[in-house]
């Protein structure tokens, strides 16, 4: 089946510095890949949806210059924290949808996820 | 405001044991998804719902979606302790660009 994947699983970074998350779709095109948030035993948080070849769509009270998003291409979208501090610190997951199977089964694939600590 | 309630938040039960979670709207989705996510893993789909009173049965795993397509449910027949996850509800809503509405989550614990 269809798989996304996320790299890297887990990173440790200082309080200022910047982070870089890459999700990839590996046997499908995605035109839209989604970025969550998600806190410890809670739910997804949906940041924003990456729209390749465009600005990414920003869901209510995320800050845009704090969470850059690119998707350069139709098989990868790029997350990046910058500036980070250690109320950023969570479990970021990356999701596309595989749209060949039809509009109301569009079986949405998740990453792996990306545990960001900032010290 | 959290579109997709779900209930409970946390369940604790013995190998065994019956156990049914809900995923409540007021809002009506073209079709939900159930997943199930672990620990430092991202969410796993077990099934997609479509059509309302739609019931589908995944081995001990039962689905149903509400004749509105406003609520869905999971029932699972005699929990092993391999059930143990989060599990999460998420629906399409027409005309929101193909993101989906994620449930505030159930977190299900079996032990033996």
């Amino acid at each position: 089946g269809a798989v996304v994947s996320q790299h890297p699983s887990r990173v440790i970074c200082k309080s200022g510095t910047s982070v870089k998350i890459e999700c990839r779709s590996l046997d499908f095109q995605a035109t839209t890949m989604f970025w969550y948030r998600q806190f410890p035993k809670k739910s997804l948080m949906l940041m924003a949806t990456s729209n390749e070849g465009s600005k990414a769509t920003y869901e209510q009270g995320v800050e845009k210059d704090k969470f850059l998003i690119n998707h350069a291409s139709l098989t990868l979208s790029t997350l990046t924290v910058t500036s980070a501090h250690p109320e950023d610190s969570s479990f970021y997951i990356c999701s596309a949808r595989d749209w060949n199977r039809g509009a109301l089964l569009a079986e949405a694939f998740f990453g792996q996820g990306t545990r960001l600590t900032v010290v | 405001t959290q579109l997709l309630e779900q209930s409970p938040q946390f369940l604790s039960i013995q190998e065994g044991e019956n156990l049914t979670v809900y995923c409540n709207s007021s809002s009506v989705f073209s079709s939900l998804q159930w997943y199930r996510q672990e620990p430092g893993e991202g969410p796993v789909l077990l099934v997609t719902v479509v059509t309302g009173g739609e019931v589908k049965k995944l081995k001990r795993l039962t689905f149903q979606f509400g004749d509105a397509r406003k609520d869905s449910s999971l029932h699972i027949t005699a929990a092993q302790p391999g059930d143990t996850g989060l599990y999460l509800c998420a629906g399409d809503r027409t005309g929101t660009a193909s993101k989906l509405t994620f449930g505030t989550g159930t977190r299900l614990q079996v032990t033996l």
